[in-house]
């Protein structure tokens, strides 16, 4: 199966700076890589995803990139905020459109501290 | 709209055991999973169940684990004979069909401590 592997654990940074998280993955064929952010005592949210027929994709504050040769990607954090303080996971699977075949296979996550 | 709810969110049992924990997904949604997030290993896959198929069960870590799905709807994860590694976070997750592209919504979690 997939194995992804996920950098670094932990993250400090002062508001305001950029956050930078990357995975890796096993796999060429996987083609669809999502990223959920979990906060305290909550279960993790989708926050963003790329498939693997795009490079980049942004979304306000945050975007991925992806690198299919390398097999790695990355999720960036611009201008962080306190609010931004969480775990994020990476993920990453082999996703046939209309198919329930197939499960996501995660990261062991990173700890960001935004710093006032 | 009401989320996934897991219950219950906390549950301390003593060696030896059997504890069920309980999970009601998004109404409307086809597909479920079934997660362990132990301190520092991230998201451990255990079973997944769509519609009327059967479930994946490959995540399972022994045959002490075991779930279903009653109706398309709520679902129990059954550990027996409990031992200390089976403390964790056991998550829940429901998706409006199956398959990785469609977003899984998670529930809050149940904090399982074995003594």
């Amino acid at each position: 199966g997939e194995n992804v592997e996920q950098h670094p654990s932990t993250l400090s940074v002062q508001e305001g700076d950029s956050a930078v998280i990357k995975c890796t993955y096993s796999d060429s064929a996987s083609n669809y890589f999502p990223w959920y952010k979990q906060e305290l005592g909550k279960g993790p949210q989708l926050i963003i995803d790329i498939r693997s027929n795009v490079g980049e994709k942004k979304d306000q504050r945050i975007a991925v990139t992806l690198n299919k040769t390398a097999k790695h990607f990355s999720l960036h954090i611009t201008e962080t905020q306190p609010e931004d303080s969480a775990v994020y996971f990476c993920a990453a699977s082999m996703a046939d459109r209309g198919s329930t075949l197939g499960r996501l296979y995660f990261g062991r996550g990173t700890q960001l501290t935004v710093w006032p | 709209g009401a989320g996934v709810s897991q219950s219950p969110s906390n549950k301390v049992t003593e060696k030896g055991k059997d504890v069920e924990l309980r999970c009601d997904p998004i109404s409307g949604h086809t597909a479920l999973y079934w997660y362990r997030q132990s301190l520092g290993q991230g998201l451990e896959f255990l079973i997944y169940f769509q519609g009327n198929s059967a479930p994946d069960k490959s995540g399972l870590p022994s045959d002490r684990f075991s779930a279903e799905r009653t109706g398309g709807s709520v679902s129990t994860l059954t550990i027996q004979r409990t031992q200390q590694e089976d403390s964790a976070v056991y998550l829940c997750a429901s998706s409006l069909r199956g398959g990785p592209t469609y977003e899984q919504y998670f529930g809050p979690g149940t904090r399982l401590t074995v003594t």
